[in-house]
């Protein structure tokens, strides 16, 4: 079975605090992403990457950014967070291939970052 | 681009009664359809998927759904619903030879009652 692994279930910070968000997945996928969950809005994607070193901003990437050093780990950083950075964050990841993507994601358990 | 509509925010059911959880879809060229399941404090997880061959989809947990073209539709059943039901579903949709990145509804919310 796919793994997808964030590091940090729970995190509280302070406003202004440079935050890092871990995702570790076991299964040699190309395609990982980052997602915010808010009630209400669904899914939003932040940043999703596709291969070691690569990025692209998906549909709200201001005042996020984002690390793939390895291929299995994808990191998101919050330079200096803010109240409206409260939030559930979603890592999940995906095989690439025209023949094999279908666009079915395997999700990590999230992580709940409360800015204060 | 394609995009999703999950027209009902919330659910709320008796145990043991049936469930339909609504979704619609846009897209100019085909798709692939998504369920997915969120329980409190949890990731997502798959139900059922729709790649192609029959439009009946069955998954996880009892849940079917019937994919739709003309209709743009992929509504999710369920004939009997249990309390342990209760969570946050999602719909999405990716399209066939383009990014593979799926879009998401904004989820709705199953409360099953005793």
């Amino acid at each position: 079975d796919v793994k997808v692994t964030q590091s940090s279930r729970y995190l509280v910070k302070r406003t202004g605090e440079k935050v890092f968000l871990e995702c570790v997945q076991d299964m040699d996928h190309e395609n990982m992403f980052w997602y915010r969950q808010d009630p209400g809005l669904g899914l939003r994607l932040i940043y999703f990457s596709y291969d070691v070193k690569m990025k692209e901003k998906g549909d709200i990437p201001e005042g996020y950014s984002v690390s793939r050093e390895k291929k299995e780990r994808f990191s998101l950083i919050l330079e200096s967070a803010s109240t409206n950075q409260t939030s559930m964050y979603l890592c999940a990841s995906t095989i690439a291939g025209v023949s094999s993507n279908t666009g079915e994601l395997f999700f990590g358990e999230g992580s709940r970052l409360t800015v204060l | 681009a394609q995009s999703v509509t999950q027209l009902d925010s919330q659910v709320p059911v008796f145990e043991e009664a049936p469930v339909e959880l609504r979704c619609n879809y846009s897209s100019s060229v085909s798709v692939y359809l998504f369920w997915y399941v969120q329980y409190p404090n949890q990731g997502l997880q798959l139900l059922l998927k729709y790649l192609s061959g029959s439009t009946l989809v069955k998954g996880i947990n009892g849940f079917e759904a019937e994919f739709n073209k003309s209709q743009t539709s992929f509504h999710l059943r369920k004939p009997s619903v249990h309390i342990s039901d209760t969570a946050e579903y999602f719909c999405a949709v990716s399209e066939t030879g383009g990014s593979y990145i799926p879009t998401f509804g904004r989820g709705t919310s199953l409360i099953v009652h005793p």
